[in-house]
C-alpha cells in the first residue's frame, strides 16, 4: 500500500451535476496532482498543489479546480458534469522540492460514471 | 515537445519467457525524470522505478531490470521468467513539473 488514500472508490452521478473527489496524501509528502484516465488511456494530468495553492494545470476546463489543506489532503471538484468525464481519477502524493529518491504514489483511484 | 511513445500496445507471451517493455521518449529538458507504473484491472498505479537523468546505471530489481540509454531516448523495462501475476498495464512516464504518460502496454502473460 501506498498510504495515498482516495474516496469515493466509485459514483454515479448524473450529467450536469457536480462531483467532489477526496484525497489524503502520503505521509510526508507536501504535493497532490490529479490525474484523469478514460478507459484504455494513460493518465491526464489535471492539476498539482503545492503550499494549498495550484503550480500546475493541464488542458482542462475551469469546471475543474481543487483544492489542498493545510494537512496537504486534496480535493478535485467537477462542477456542470459531461459524459466524458467519466473516467478513473487518480491522485498522486510527492514531494517538492525534487530530492534524491522522491517519487510520486498513487491512490487507488474513484471511478466516475457520468450518465 | 515533451513525449513519450510506447508502440507496443499489446503483448502476449507464455509463462517463463523473457519479455521487454519499450519507451522512448522526447524533451528538451537536461534534467528530467523517468518512471515505470504498473496498473493491475484494480486501477491503482504501482510505482516500479524512477530514474533521473543523470543516472545511466541500468538497475535490477529481482525479475525486473531496466536499460536506460539516454543516446537513444529509451528507458525499456525487462521482465525475466515472466509469471501470470506480471499481467497489467504498464506505463512509462516523463516529469519535469507535471507527469506525462506513454499510452500504456498491456502484457498478458499466458499460463
Amino acid at each position: 500500500e501506498t498510504g495515498v488514500t482516495q474516496s469515493p472508490t466509485h459514483l454515479i452521478k448524473t450529467r450536469g451535476q457536480q462531483v467532489t473527489l477526496r484525497c489524503s496524501s502520503q505521509s510526508g509528502h507536501n504535493t497532490v496532482s490529479w490525474y484523469q484516465q478514460a478507459l484504455g488511456q494513460g493518465p491526464q494530468f489535471i492539476f498539482q498543489y503545492y503550499r494549498e495553492e495550484e503550480n500546475g494545470r493541464g488542458n482542462f476546463p475551469p469546471r475543474f479546480s481543487g483544492l489542498q489543506f493545510p494537512n496537504y489532503s486534496s480535493e478535485l471538484n467537477v462542477n456542470a458534469l459531461e459524459l466524458d468525464d467519466s473516467a478513473l481519477y487518480l491522485c498522486a502524493s510527492s514531494f517538492l522540492p525534487e530530492r534524491t529518491g522522491n517519487t510520486i504514489y498513487f491512490g487507488e483511484g474513484s471511478w466516475l460514471t457520468v450518465v | 515537445a515533451q513525449k513519450v511513445t510506447q508502440a507496443q500496445t499489446e503483448i502476449s507471451v507464455v509463462e517463463k519467457e523473457d519479455v521487454t517493455l519499450d519507451c522512448v521518449y522526447e524533451t528538451r529538458d537536461t534534467t528530467y525524470y523517468l518512471f515505470w507504473y504498473k496498473q493491475p484491472p484494480s486501477g491503482e498505479l504501482v510505482f516500479l522505478i524512477r530514474r533521473n537523468s543523470f543516472d545511466e546505471q541500468n538497475e535490477i530489481s529481482g525479475r525486473y531490470s531496466w536499460n536506460f540509454q539516454k543516446s537513444t531516448s529509451s528507458f525499456n523495462f525487462t521482465i525475466t521468467a515472466s509469471q501470470v501475476v506480471d499481467s497489467a498495464v504498464y506505463f512509462c512516464a516523463l516529469k519535469n513539473y507535471q507527469l506525462i504518460w506513454g499510452a500504456g502496454t498491456k502484457l498478458i502473460i499466458k499460463p
